[in-house]
């Protein structure tokens, strides 16, 4: 299986700054088809379900705001929020979906 | 819109069974590709299996933890996927989300909580 470990586990950042998360893949995650990276971000609010932000590692999910970005390829990938805002606080996760059992990063919680 | 709603979550005994439901609307669910994600209390995320539309062959991959003792099915006719989950253990608690498959998961429904307790 695909391991994916993202890092830090927490992070403050004040607002208005740039938050960065990590994540590190066990495998390149390079699908065979389009030669795209194919690893998906998530935010998850506490009592709410995960929302997709980045899928194939760069691509803004519609409606995501463009302070978040997400950059990265072969085994290591970045998710940036450019300028923190107080809504932004939630654990964020990355997702391989290049081969079955898809898998999750331990997520990395994201304060103020 | 989009809309996924699941139900069927409750109490059960360890070594005992569920079937979870999924209601879908908003989107032409024959075409999907589906998966079932569950969060233990406080935990992360965790993949518990996809299944494919029938155009695609209608299979299903499962996580190690859940193989051979869950299954997904799904029911084009209703608009409904299905998780049926027997053996259960008390590490199976946790909230389930169904999601809809599409290079990452684009929608998710609020999450049923099965709790797995004697």
């Amino acid at each position: 299986d695909i391991v994916l470990t993202q890092s830090p586990d927490s992070l403050a950042v004040s607002l208005g700054e740039r938050a960065t998360v990590n994540c590190r893949s066990s495998q390149t995650l390079l699908y065979s088809s389009n030669h795209r990276s194919c690893l998906a971000w998530y935010q998850q609010k506490p009592g709410q379900p995960p929302k997709l932000l980045i899928y194939w590692a760069s691509t803004r999910e519609s409606g995501v705001p463009d302070r978040f970005s997400g950059g990265g390829s072969g085994t290591d990938f970045t998710l940036t929020v450019s300028s923190l805002q107080a809504e932004d606080v939630a654990v964020y996760y990355c997702q391989q979906y290049c081969s079955t059992p898809y898998t999750f990063g331990q997520g990395t919680k994201l304060e103020i | 819109e989009v809309q996924l709603v699941e139900s069927g979550g409750g109490v059960v005994k360890p070594g005992g069974s569920l079937r979870l439901s999924c209601a879908a609307s908003g989107f032409t669910f024959g075409n999907a590709w589906m998966t079932w994600v569950r969060q233990a209390p406080g935990k992360g995320l965790k993949w518990v299996g996809r299944i494919k539309s029938i155009i695609d062959g209608g299979t299903t991959d499962y996580a190690a933890a859940v193989e051979g003792r869950f299954a997904i099915s799904r029911d084009d006719s209703q608009n409904t996927l299905y998780l049926e989950m027997n053996s259960l253990k008390t590490e199976d608690t946790g909230v389930y989300y169904c999601t809809h498959d599409n290079w990452g998961s684009d929608h998710w429904g609020q999450g049923v909580l099965v709790t797995v307790s004697s």
